[in-house]
């Protein structure tokens, strides 16, 4: 059963443009949320967290925003540039070990 | 600065032979360490972790197994590997639970 899901396999952005990645999660549990971002041939690299106290994160160019209400994360890049251009996968925790992760949305920053 | 090392980056085995992937992670004491399972098409799985020597949590049952001989050292092991131990094997580690894992650059196992 997949308690953390990102439903676009696949997005592509401008440069330039904003771009909004998507995860929900069925867990009400899930108090720390993370988005990973992976290059291919490399393992999947840290990004940005939030904890179920907030509803916004930022950091430079990137925003993560949680609605508990909807059980729904998004992480924003703004202004995207090509070399966003990965695999980014959410994850969420309740435990602090165990994490579950999202499937992953590849993102093409188109120059 | 801590880094992780996990090797090999590919490997192809025969259906039935054994498995040993080793992860060491540097620059830092008493880490909790983990294995994560990517199978085609879904997200990473949690397999093992540890939050000491010698002390291994299996969050799914199967055919793999984990130990942990040194601090900073964590091997994943099978006896007789299966066709669905195929996929892409992820090593990470944290400094403490509830906290950001950092993740070695995997290995990609094909079972023949």
């Amino acid at each position: 059963d997949q308690q953390v899901k990102q439903n676009s396999p696949s997005l592509s952005v401008q440069e330039g443009r904003i771009s909004i990645l998507n995860c929900d999660y069925t867990n009400s549990m899930f108090d720390y949320f993370l988005w990973y971002k992976k290059y291919p041939a490399e393992g999947p690299t840290f990004l940005i967290s939030i904890s179920s106290i907030k509803d916004k994160n930022e950091d430079g160019r990137f925003t993560v925003f949680l609605n508990k209400s909807a059980k729904h994360l998004s992480l924003h890049i703004v202004p995207s540039q090509p070399g966003d251009s990965a695999v980014y996968f959410c994850a969420a925790s309740s435990t602090g070990n165990q994490f579950y992760f999202g499937t992953g949305t590849s993102l093409t920053v188109i120059p | 600065s801590q880094t992780i090392h996990q090797w090999p980056a590919t490997l192809v085995q025969p259906v039935g032979s054994p498995l040993s992937l080793e992860c060491t992670v540097e620059g830092t004491s008493n880490p909790n360490l983990y294995w994560y399972r990517q199978a085609a098409g879904r997200g990473l799985q949690l397999l093992f972790y540890s939050v000491g020597i010698g002390q291994i949590s299996s969050e799914v049952p199967q055919n793999l197994s984990a130990s942990r001989p040194q601090d900073r050292q964590f091997i994943l092991s099978s006896k007789k590997l299966l066709l669905s131990d195929s996929g892409f094997y992820l090593c990470a580690w944290s400094v403490l639970t509830n906290q950001p894992q950092h993740f070695g650059d995997g290995t990609r196992l094909s079972i023949l």
